[in-house]
């Protein structure tokens, strides 16, 4: 069984300042992980995966994320946010065994941007 | 390309009544998936299709719940005599071939379905 925790439930940043966002999983076998962006009243935006190679990944809209299997995690970071990064982030994994692609997503956390 | 179509996008149902939510996938998407979220339990998968055919439906309820993808072009979600438990958004998504890469999935907007 795969799970995923997210254990920051909001998140307050300024505008400009920079933001990391904690995911930490416990699975296993060898897994693909992936961060999505929920605005309110939308569906999942993709930002950004990491299944091999490289631990630090970038993403859409200057995003990266970097996994570190010593500390089962894949943190979520932004140098700088902006106004419109107000949303709900989710950190998933799924297993790269087996036939099932379903996503395991963590609780989400809530990032609102202040100026 | 207009991503992942899902009709309605809010459905209001009496109890005891039946709810189907549409789905239309991404042209050239083999893998379809539905999941669900509400505020409780979060994002939950429900079920996975790969070229139409059902391959994990560990997540769907044992009874009331049914999805099918007759074509390559649309998948359904029914839910036989809704309960008020229903209550979530229920979002489908779709990927490439999972065998040969890891796409990621595309969601769509969701359905909100209330049961009264």
């Amino acid at each position: 069984t795969q799970t995923v925790s997210q254990s920051d439930a909001h998140v307050t940043v300024f505008e400009g300042d920079s933001v990391e966002l904690r995911c930490n999983y416990s699975y296993g076998g060898s897994i693909y992980l992936s961060w999505y962006i929920q605005h309110h009243g939308r569906g999942l935006q993709f930002l950004l995966k990491y299944y091999s190679g490289n631990p630090v990944v970038q993403g859409v809209n200057g995003f990266e994320a970097e996994f570190s299997k010593s500390d089962s995690s894949f943190h979520l970071r932004k140098a700088s946010v902006h106004w419109s990064d107000s949303a709900v982030y989710f950190c998933a994994v799924r297993s790269t065994g087996g036939l099932s692609g379903k996503l395991t997503f963590g609780e989400g956390t809530q990032v609102t941007v202040i100026s | 390309n207009a991503g992942v179509i899902q009709t309605p996008r809010h459905k209001v149902t009496g109890k005891g009544q039946e709810a189907t939510l549409w789905c239309e996938p991404i042209s050239g998407h083999s893998a379809v998936f539905w999941y669900r979220q509400t505020i409780v339990q979060g994002l939950e998968f429900l079920t996975y299709f790969r070229n139409q055919a059902p391959i994990d439906d560990s997540g769907m309820p044992k009874e009331r719940f049914s999805a099918q993808m007759p074509n390559q072009s649309h998948s359904t979600l029914k839910i036989q005599s809704t309960q008020p438990q229903d209550s979530a958004v229920y979002l489908c998504a779709s990927s490439l071939d999972l065998q040969n890469n890891y796409a990621e999935q595309f969601f769509g907007p969701g359905t909100r379905l209330t049961v009264l």
